[in-house]
């Protein structure tokens, strides 16, 4: 039983840029939510993806964007990237009806320069 | 709003010797408590849990017991090994619009030396 997977696993952008992260959820869950936790920090989160659409979101500018493909998986975008965007992501999916048991994958880590 | 504060860290310890990591939430009513732990180049994994009021959550030796008097949910382990290095999250959890999200602490460092 495939658990949470993320790619890629490190990731080297320049200010300004864009980035998309990519997550595949554990096998039958249909839920995927995104969270950053920068470093020597809690994770934040981002927002939380069911049915291809965005159901709750964090504190985080709309430079930070979503989308949920039909098959569960998902992709982070952040456009403008600035070094305060440096950070692990980490894509942790669940079943809707239990969505706050939450199974995480390994992260991406960003670094912006 | 909801929130989680854990104690600061660094925390080292001797292999054998008894762990605490204090951990005290505020919220709105009673939320489910959680202990996630992050090895070093890896992502969170839920340790154990609780989801009212004077449960008790256990795996590998860790416990935490929820304590809606003192709105605390320390975790305790009796004799830590080496291997239980890594960084401890208390988290709870956060109903809003129908969807739900975790709130974390910002983690606290545990080395154990042998």
């Amino acid at each position: 039983d495939a658990g949470v997977t993320q790619s890629p696993t490190h990731l080297i952008k320049t200010r300004g840029q864009q980035v998309t992260l990519r997550c595949s959820p554990k096998s039958g869950h249909d839920t995927v939510s995104w969270y950053q936790q920068a470093l020597g920090q809690g994770p934040q989160f981002i927002f939380q993806y069911y049915e291809e659409e965005e159901r709750q979101r964090g504190n985080f500018p709309d430079r930070f964007s979503g989308h949920q493909f039909p098959n569960y998986s998902s992709e982070l975008n952040v456009n403008a990237l600035l070094l305060g965007d440096s950070a692990l992501y980490l894509c942790a999916s669940s079943l809707e009806r239990f969505s706050y048991e939450q199974y995480f994958g390994p992260g991406t880590r960003l670094t912006v320069t | 709003g909801n929130s989680v504060t854990q104690m600061e860290g660094p925390v080292t310890l001797s292999e054998e010797a008894f762990l605490t990591i204090n951990c005290t939430y505020t919220a709105t009513g009673y939320p489910s408590l959680f202990w996630y732990v992050q090895y070093p180049g890896e992502g969170l994994q839920l340790l154990l849990k609780a989801t009212k009021a004077d449960d008790k959550g256990s795996n590998k030796g860790f416990e935490a017991t929820y304590r809606k008097e003192t709105t605390s949910f320390h975790l305790e382990k009796g004799s830590v090994q080496v291997s239980d290095s890594a960084v401890y999250f208390c988290a709870l959890r956060h109903t809003q619009g129908g969807s739900e999200k975790l709130v974390f602490g910002k983690g606290t460092k545990l080395t154990v030396n042998p």
